[in-house]
């Protein structure tokens, strides 16, 4: 079975432009959770997505956003783009909802930004 | 607030040794549960063990072990026997009632031959 897949796994951007990562979740898992990790503030939960709902956020600002789509793919979303999101971005999926069940992580995105 | 604490960031043994990762917790919900990941230098953060609230019985999983007390607010992660593919970070994470999971800050083990 094939494990969580994140595209891409390395983007370079600029202050002010916007970036969308995509997370392709195990087959079957339909929970697709957004995570960020920076040397700083360490491995912090952007949101997760059910279903095609998003049914929890972390404290970020609006100019995080994602969505998942019927095939529980899902797109996280960044606009306006600052110094401060350069970070891995990593996506885990799971069969069920909510943190309680086993989650799969994928290799991450690794974006930066200039 | 909660808060998940890992007070070593970095930990250094010889292969073969034991070694114990330090995880302290605070929540006020009764319900919860903790968690320990697993990062190698890949990045692919690795699932090892989901305990809740409600179950502290101490598990063992090969040369991995953790302990789970309640009374500490401490949930100990033990490898036993360490190889160089212990190697890793590994993050404590704590999830209660709002379903939203807090990562302590990691500790980076070395595993040296």
């Amino acid at each position: 079975k094939a494990g969580v897949t994140q595209t891409p796994r390395y983007l370079i951007k600029t202050r002010g432009q916007q970036v969308t990562l995509s997370c392709s979740p195990i087959s079957g898992h339909r929970s697709v959770s957004w995570y960020q990790q920076t040397p700083g503030q360490g491995l912090q939960f952007l949101f997760e997505y059910f279903s095609e709902t998003q049914r929890n956020k972390g404290n970020f600002p609006g100019r995080f956003s994602g969505r998942q789509f019927s095939n529980s793919r899902s797109e996280m979303n960044v606009s306006t783009l600052e110094l401060g999101d350069s970070a891995l971005y990593l996506c885990a999926s799971s069969l069920g909802q909510g943190m309680t069940d086993t989650q799969y992580f994928g290799p991450g995105t690794r974006l930066t930004v200039l | 607030a909660q808060k998940v604490t890992q007070a070593q960031t970095e930990i250094s043994v010889v292969e073969k040794e034991d070694v114990t990762l330090d995880c302290v917790y605070e929540t006020r919900d009764t319900t919860y549960y903790l968690f320990w990941y697993k990062q190698p230098p890949s990045g692919e953060l690795v699932f090892l063990i989901r305990r809740n609230s409600f179950d502290e019985q101490n598990e063992i999983s090969g040369r991995y072990s953790w302990n789970f007390q309640k009374s500490t607010s401490s949930f100990n992660f033990t490898i036993t026997a360490s190889q160089v593919v212990d190697s890793a970070v590994y993050f404590c994470a704590l999830m209660s009632r709002d379903d939203k999971i807090i990562f302590g800050k990691g500790t980076r083990l070395h595993i040296l031959p």
